[in-house]
This record gives structure tokens, C-alpha cells and sequence, in this order.
């Protein structure tokens, strides 16, 4: 059973420029969760979709977007990148709603913003 | 405001040993508090998971320990290997909403 698939792995961008991440979440799972990764902060929360509808966003600037379709696949876009959004991006995928139980991690797509 | 506070940031522990991570969360309606292992260049992983109507869970050589009143749970990694060494992250969460991770406590392991 193929995981959870994150494209692209590495990007590089400048400040101003905007950027898509996609992750297509394990055959079967409704849900798809973003977080963003960084040294010393942890895993912070983005937001979650279920059946093409957010249920949860945490706390970020409306910079960070994202949407699902309706194959479960789920895109996120973040607009006039700054330097401060050099993170690991993490999807996750679970088969209903996340706080349910586990969440399955893609290997995440590391951007870094010059 | 951090919702779980994680510590060490670090730990390093000879082969054999104890390795021992703690949490303490605030909002007293979290009931689901699962631990994630990372190894670099991978993403977190479900390690073990406990909902608070038990005070301990043992999975082979993980366990964790609950204590609702003090809200605090940490992980207990018994008989650690060099294999162990990862960055472990604990988080907690409830119906509805999102969960809250930890800042992670990079685990290593010294054969």
C-alpha cells in the first residue's frame, strides 16, 4: 500500500514569489492535514481537510491557503513567500477525521525562501 | 502560548538505558495523547497513543505514563538502542480540533 506522497521534495524560492506543495494522502484516507516543521518549533499545524472542506486551520497568516479535491488529493499555496516560511512542510493523511487517531506522515517537501 | 511543553530538547543515553521524555499540556479536554518518532529525512511515525481513562500503556519497550490531574504524560523508552535514536515528538488533541505537537526532544543513543 503506497504511503503518503509529497512532490516536490526540495524547492528553492525567492522572497515575494509564491509556491504549491502537493501531497496525495494514502488510497482510501478523507483527511489531509498540513503542518510546517521548523527547528525548535515543532510541528505547527496549518490546516485540515475532510471531503474537500477544511474543518481546522490553525494560526497563520492568510498567506497560507490550501484546498482538497475531491480524489483526497490536497494542494497548499503560500503567497509572497518571506524568509521565515524556510520550513519542512509536512502532510498528513488519515483515514477519518485526524483527532480519531493516527496520522500518516508524508516525507515532507523542504522549501527554502533566499 | 505552547499548548504541550516537551523536554529535554535533547537526550543522549548509553545502550541499555532509560530514555525518558516528558510532556504537560494545558487544555484539560485533550483526550487523545499520541507520541510520533522521526528519523531524519523521513516523517513522523505513530509510535504509541493513550486516551486518559488509563494511567499507563505499554508497547514492547515504550511506555507511556499518564497523570491526568497533574496533566502531564512522558515517554519511557526502556533498554534503548542505538536504533532508538530519532527526534520524538509527543502531541495531544481532541474531537473536533487539531493537535497540538511538542517541540520534539532529539533522542541519541551511545553503543
Amino acid at each position: 500500500k503506497a504511503g503518503v506522497t509529497q512532490t516536490p521534495r526540495y524547492l528553492i524560492k525567492t522572497r515575494g514569489q509564491q509556491v504549491t506543495l502537493s501531497c496525495s494522502p494514502i488510497s482510501g484516507h478523507r483527511s489531509v492535514s498540513w503542518y510546517q516543521q521548523t527547528p525548535g518549533q515543532g510541528l505547527q499545524f496549518l490546516f485540515e481537510y475532510f471531503s474537500e472542506t477544511q474543518r481546522n486551520k490553525g494560526n497563520f497568516p492568510g498567506r497560507f491557503s490550501g484546498r482538497q479535491f475531491s480524489n483526497s488529493r490536497s494542494e497548499m499555496n503560500v503567497s509572497t513567500l518571506e524568509l521565515g516560511d524556510s520550513a519542512l512542510y509536512l502532510c498528513a493523511s488519515s483515514r477519518g477525521a485526524s483527532w480519531l487517531g493516527e496520522l500518516f506522515f508524508g516525507e515532507g517537501s523542504r522549501l527554502t525562501v533566499l | 502560548q505552547q499548548q504541550v511543553k516537551q523536554s529535554p530538547q535533547s537526550l543522549i543515553v548509553q545502550k541499555g538505558g532509560i530514555s525518558i521524555i516528558n510532556c504537560a499540556y494545558e487544555n484539560t479536554a485533550f483526550d487523545y495523547f499520541p507520541w510520533y518518532q522521526q528519523f531524519p529525512g523521513k516523517g513522523p511515525a505513530l509510535l504509541i497513543a493513550i486516551r486518559p481513562d488509563v494511567s499507563e500503556k505499554k508497547e514492547g519497550r515504550f511506555t507511556i505514563s499518564f497523570n491526568k490531574s497533574a496533566k502531564q504524560f512522558s515517554l519511557h523508552i526502556m533498554d534503548s538502542q542505538p536504533g532508538d535514536s530519532a527526534t520524538y515528538f509527543c502531541a495531544a488533541g481532541n474531537t473536533g480540533n487539531q493537535f497540538y505537537f511538542g517541540t520534539g526532544t532529539s533522542l541519541t543513543v551511545i553503543p
